[in-house]
């Protein structure tokens, strides 16, 4: 069975302070790893989808990298904006379109 | 900027009434998603469909939910009755299903008293 899981389950950072979210994947041929960020009372928003180990995307303060059995995302001297809840979901070959959602990391970054 | 767009955002009822949310997806995507986000479930998939046609139902509650797309631009979720462990924020999203990237809406947060 395709499986997600995210850790921690919430982080506190102070501004600046770099730090990487993780998530960890059991999946039936991976077509694609993607994360969102979700800020309180809205949808998900997508940031990024990774293909293949080894891959690597970036966005402003925010890299995501991934390999056979999970994936990074690193944020790097974050500010308070950053702050919000980041969803990792992973689709597989057996699942017709479905992504399968970890419970996600709440960020929490103070000034 | 392409955005799916969802109504109400905010829907408070009693048990037992119906509700009706509506979802209109990115125009040129070819599936639509129905979830529901709680603390303690998270995200879960309720109901999928693919050109309109529903491809998978099984996350939805049979007896009291429905969801149907009568056109490309439109797709409903059904809840009647509504009971109480009904509420919840549902999203719609959307998206290519071949690609696998999903684009949520802002969801509409359901209380029912």
């Amino acid at each position: 069975e395709d499986q997600v899981t995210q850790s921690p389950e919430a982080l506190r950072l102070q501004e600046g302070e770099s730090s990487s979210l993780n998530c960890s994947y059991t999946v039936s041929g991976l077509r694609g790893l993607f994360w969102y960020r979700q800020d309180p009372g809205k949808g998900p928003e997508f940031l990024f989808t990774l293909y293949s180990a080894g891959e690597e995307k970036e966005k402003e303060r925010l890299k995501a990298t991934l390999t056979k059995k999970e994936s990074f995302l690193h944020i790097t001297a974050p500010k308070p904006e950053d702050s919000a809840t980041y969803l990792c979901a992973v689709l597989g070959s057996s699942n017709t379109g479905k992504l399968i959602f970890g419970q996600g990391t709440t960020l929490q970054v103070k000034p | 900027d392409a955005r799916v767009t969802q109504t109400p955002r905010d829907k408070v009822t009693e048990m037992g009434q119906e509700v009706t949310m509506r979802c209109q997806p990115i125009l040129g995507h070819n599936t639509v998603f129905w979830y529901r986000q709680t603390m303690m479930q998270g995200l879960e998939l309720l109901a999928y469909f693919r050109n309109r046609a529903p491809l998978d139902d099984s996350g939805m509650p049979k007896d009291r939910f429905s969801a149907e797309m009568p056109d490309a631009t439109l797709a409903t979720l059904k809840i009647q009755p509504s009971e109480p462990r009904d509420s919840a924020v549902y999203f719609c999203a959307s998206g290519q299903l071949e690609e696998g990237t999903q684009y949520f809406g802002p969801g509409t947060r359901l209380l029912v008293l």
